[in-house]
């Protein structure tokens, strides 16, 4: 069965202090995985797609990475505009669906 | 204007009421999903199209059905409202094989 799991369920860091979230996942042949970004009462705002392992993505203080078995989204110097959910999500090589994991809460404080 | 537009964006409605939550786009995707979001459990899916004349049930699909009206139009029904389908509801849009991309929302409460 395809599912992913993302870790830690909660994060809370200080303005400046880098780190990573973390997203595990079992499918069926990957055919992307993919990095959004959820405000509170907002929907998920896209943010990376990754289609191999060893592909990498960045934008601003964000960089996604890929490995056969998971994904990090690192988070460089956060600043407080960088809190939200961070979800992640898989789809399988035999359908067009999308699995999401339960999203990392992150909150950056001055 | 936003590329996939749901309403009504909050509802309350009472136990055993039909109710019609409502979602158009306009990206042109054939591609189209309903979500429910709670939370601690993240992002389900209730049913997904292809095209107008294709239909599929999701892991969560039972009190719900759909209407696909158009390619841009993509309805979701609780034909007898329960408290436990209070929920965050997403309509989302796709080519298939790229991102989806995501309404903001009907926030729905049944009392």
């Amino acid at each position: 069965e395809d599912q992913v799991t993302q870790s830690p369920e909660a994060l809370r860091l200080q303005e400046g202090e880098s780190s990573s979230l973390n997203c595990s996942y079992t499918v069926s042949g990957l055919r992307g995985l993919f990095w959004y970004r959820q405000d509170p009462g907002k929907g998920p705002e896209f943010l990376f797609t990754l289609y191999s392992a060893g592909e990498e993505k960045e934008k601003e203080r964000l960089k996604a990475t890929l490995t056969k078995k998971e994904s990090f989204l690192h988070i460089t110097a956060p600043k407080p505009e960088d809190s939200a959910t961070y979800l992640c999500a898989v789809r399988a090589h035999n359908t067009d669906k999308l699995i999401f994991g339960t999203g990392t809460r992150l909150q950056v404080f001055p | 204007d936003a590329d996939v537009t749901q309403t009504p964006r909050n509802r309350i409605t009472k136990t055993g009421k039909r109710i019609m939550l409502e979602c158009s786009q306009t990206k042109g995707h054939d591609r189209m999903y309903w979500y429910r979001q709670d939370p601690g459990l993240g992002l389900r899916l209730i049913y997904y199209s292809f095209d107008v004349k294709d239909i599929n049930k999701g892991e969560i699909s039972d009190g719900y059905s759909v209407s696909r009206q158009a390619q841009a139009k993509f309805s979701l029904s609780l034909e007898s409202a329960i408290p436990n389908q209070t929920a965050l509801y997403f309509c989302a849009t796709s080519t298939g094989t790229d991102e989806a991309f995501f309404g903001q929302g009907t926030r729905l409460t049944v009392v």
